[in-house]
């Protein structure tokens, strides 16, 4: 079975700082996607960013990234330039191949961005 | 990715009667569907896989009598909580994956009185 942890409970940042959210992983799969995910006080889970383990380029969507090492198993979120916007829950997500497969999250990082 | 609707968004009910909670994929045939709980402060729990047209897999310690999971057709499974317990007050999201990911619905705040 997969798990995933995320040893930072809470994590504080200044606006427009940049801040990186730690994520690991065990598996014995080859094939796999990691997500990461975000969710405001709304409760509505948000697809921030994805990685397919077969890419060793690092995905990017606009100010994140990841830092995925797969032999560490390791799959780290960075936010550049935060905004008060950004304060949520960030949960770390495994998913094996195939839309059927199910997500495994780990306890989550709340995020607090501040002035 | 697929937008997914979950109704209702919140629903309070006595103890002892059921509640059912709708999701339905909007512009994407699912053919899986997934449920998941969250306590307060805590990360999601799948309790189950639901699967088009045949039973649900229940996750371990997931009682299937009390959680009912019909999914009839590709856009619509819903989730029946059954003799309702105060213990059984949470969060309930349902979740369909598509190619580029997984879609969430709004998510369920069911609390039994």
């Amino acid at each position: 079975a997969q798990t995933v942890t995320q040893s930072q409970p809470e994590m504080s940042v200044q606006e427009a700082e940049t801040v990186t959210l730690s994520c690991t992983y065990d598996t014995s799969e080859n094939n796999y996607y990691l997500f990461w995910y975000k969710q405001p006080p709304s409760r509505q889970m948000i697809l921030v960013i994805r990685q397919e383990a077969y890419k060793q380029q690092n995905a990017t969507e606009n100010r994140f990234s990841v830092n995925f090492q797969k032999a560490a198993k390791s799959f780290s979120l960075k936010i550049s330039d935060s905004q008060l916007g950004d304060t949520a829950m960030y949960f770390c997500a495994f998913g094996s191949a195939g839309t059927a497969s199910k997500l495994t999250f780990g306890t989550g990082t709340r995020l607090q961005v501040t002035l | 990715g697929a937008v997914v609707s979950q109704h209702p968004s919140r629903v309070i009910c006595k103890s002892g009667t059921s509640v059912k909670i709708e999701c339905r994929s909007l512009d994407f045939q699912a053919t899986t569907m997934f449920w998941y709980r969250q306590f307060p402060k805590q990360s999601l729990m799948l309790m189950a896989t639901s699967n088009e047209g045949s039973k649900a897999t229940y996750e371990q310690g997931v009682e299937k009598d009390k959680f009912l999971i019909n999914h009839a057709s590709l856009t619509l499974s819903t989730l029946t909580v059954t003799s309702a317990h105060p213990e059984d007050s949470s969060f309930y999201i349902c979740s369909v994956g598509t190619d580029y990911g997984y879609t969430f619905g709004s998510g369920t705040r069911l609390t039994v009185v």
